[in-house]
């Protein structure tokens, strides 16, 4: 599987733009890379995916490297909500099904 | 949106006992998915299904054992529960042949064996 590596934590100011890396430098060519967050005391939450190119949606923003071997999500005006640990995953070639999580980001966003 | 509801939020049992942890989907996934969360070591697969009656070994299976009898419904067994269970269990769901399909979580189950 490859694996990912996440700084453990970062802080923030409410409503400047959070920028959190990962890499992933043993992704594999037709491996995806997920983000995923959980605000305490819930299940985590599926935030955006994507192969090789930049994806955006209602919540973020997703770039991946031109070498795919690091990737960061950006939330464009972080709000105290968004508090939580943002986990960054590849997805296991072959099983289309297995996640698996590392420990993630612990994202502080603070007035 | 997509629904995945797991039957208990709290559970204290006592050691030795027989627990069900209950999970059902209401999006007609046919991958469902139980993984255990414990502080300092993220989230860990225990099993998975792909497909009705069929399951797999996830990377922590010691201990547990599943069941899916209908596509919506995967239930986690702890055959006889000890200390070393007690954990944050969370259930997903996922559509099959999407190579890309991302997982949906329910809130979890906080189990606590004394």
């Amino acid at each position: 599987d490859a694996k990912t590596t996440q700084p453990t934590s970062m802080d923030c100011a409410e409503g400047r733009a959070a920028n959190l890396p990962c890499n992933h430098s043993t992704i594999s060519g037709n491996e995806y890379v997920y983000w995923y967050r959980q605000i305490h005391s819930q299940g985590p939450q599926y935030i955006i995916h994507g192969l090789k190119n930049n994806e955006t949606n209602e919540m973020a923003s997703l770039i991946i490297t031109e070498d795919r071997k690091s990737s960061t999500l950006i939330l464009p005006h972080a709000t105290l909500r968004d508090t939580a640990v943002y986990y960054c995953i590849v997805r296991v070639a072959g099983t289309a099904s297995k996640l698996t999580f590392g420990t993630g980001t612990r994202l502080q966003v603070t007035l | 949106d997509v629904k995945v509801t797991q039957s208990s939020r709290y559970l204290v049992k006592r050691t030795g006992e027989k627990v069900f942890l209950e999970c059902v989907q209401d999006m007609d996934h046919e991958n469902m998915f139980w993984y255990r969360q414990d502080p300092g070591l993220g989230l860990r697969l225990i099993y998975f299904s792909y497909d009705v009656k069929m399951k797999e070994k996830g990377d922590i299976p010691e201990g547990y054992s599943v069941s899916r009898e209908k596509k919506e419904r995967f239930s986690l067994i702890l055959e006889s529960a000890s200390t070393n269970q007690t954990s944050m269990y969370l259930c997903a769901s996922s559509l099959v042949g999407y190579y890309n399909s991302p997982l949906h979580f329910g809130n979890g189950t906080r189990l606590t064996v004394t």
